[in-house]
């Protein structure tokens, strides 16, 4: 079956402009996550929706950083006036969202380089 | 907040020795534990994951240790080879279902044949 992808997989832009990433769960998870990677690290929590609702946004670096999620399913990270420093992985992991039924599937990612 | 450090920051095994990946936790609260391998240029795929009220897990060449007292946890891979090579992630949460992990910095095993 599909799982969780990501659009693009790469993005390259300059310093002041605005990007907005794109997530595609699995059919059917409630519950979706933004993370961050920088090279040599492992993944940061930024946000998670459950359903529409933003039910922790406590990552979000700043607010330069927004993600929506209007009918449940796709979601999108938006960054304003991005820095050199946004450049990393962003990656995206949706689950079922019910106890016992945790598992995070992660996305390939989006590649954000910002010249 | 929860703190997860991991070590070794990278491991290099022979073809069918064994390796051992360990972490240690901060907060006492957390309860689920999973493991991801990542691939060069993909996004980490669970590999095995354990819950607090149990202390091992296993499922064929890959374990898992849990030791809720010392807040340690280690992944144990028997039998290595050479397309075990990636790196692994240790991660925590409170499990309540839905929640966010926090990972560790991520351990680069080379298998070599």
């Amino acid at each position: 079956g599909a799982g969780v992808s990501q659009t693009p997989s790469n993005k390259v832009t300059e310093k002041g402009k605005y990007v907005e990433l794109r997530c595609d769960p699995i059919s059917g998870h409630t519950a979706l996550y933004w993370y961050r990677q920088s090279l040599g690290q492992g993944p940061e929590f930024l946000i998670y929706f459950q359903g529409t609702g933003a039910a922790d946004d406590s990552g979000l670096p700043n607010d330069r950083f927004f993600a929506v999620r209007p009918e449940g399913s796709v979601s999108t990270l938006k960054i304003q006036r991005t820095e050199r420093g946004d450049s990393a992985v962003y990656l995206c992991a949706s689950s079922l969202g019910r106890l016992g039924q945790e598992t995070q599937y992660f996305g390939p990612g989006t590649r954000l380089l910002v010249l | 907040g929860e703190n997860v450090e991991q070590h070794p920051s990278t491991l290099s095994v022979q073809e069918g020795d064994s390796a051992v990946i360990k972490c240690t936790y901060s907060d006492s609260a957390s309860n689920y534990f999973p493991w991801y391998k990542q691939e060069l240029g993909k996004g980490p795929q669970l590999i095995i994951d354990i819950r607090s009220n149990v202390g091992e897990k296993k499922d064929q060449r890959i374990a898992v240790t849990l030791n809720k007292t010392a807040k340690h946890f280690s992944l144990h891979i028997t039998e290595t080879q050479p397309e075990d090579s990636a790196v692994y992630f240790c991660a925590a949460s409170m499990n309540t279902g839905f929640q966010k992990l926090v990972f560790g910095t991520g351990t680069r095993l080379l298998v070599s044949p």
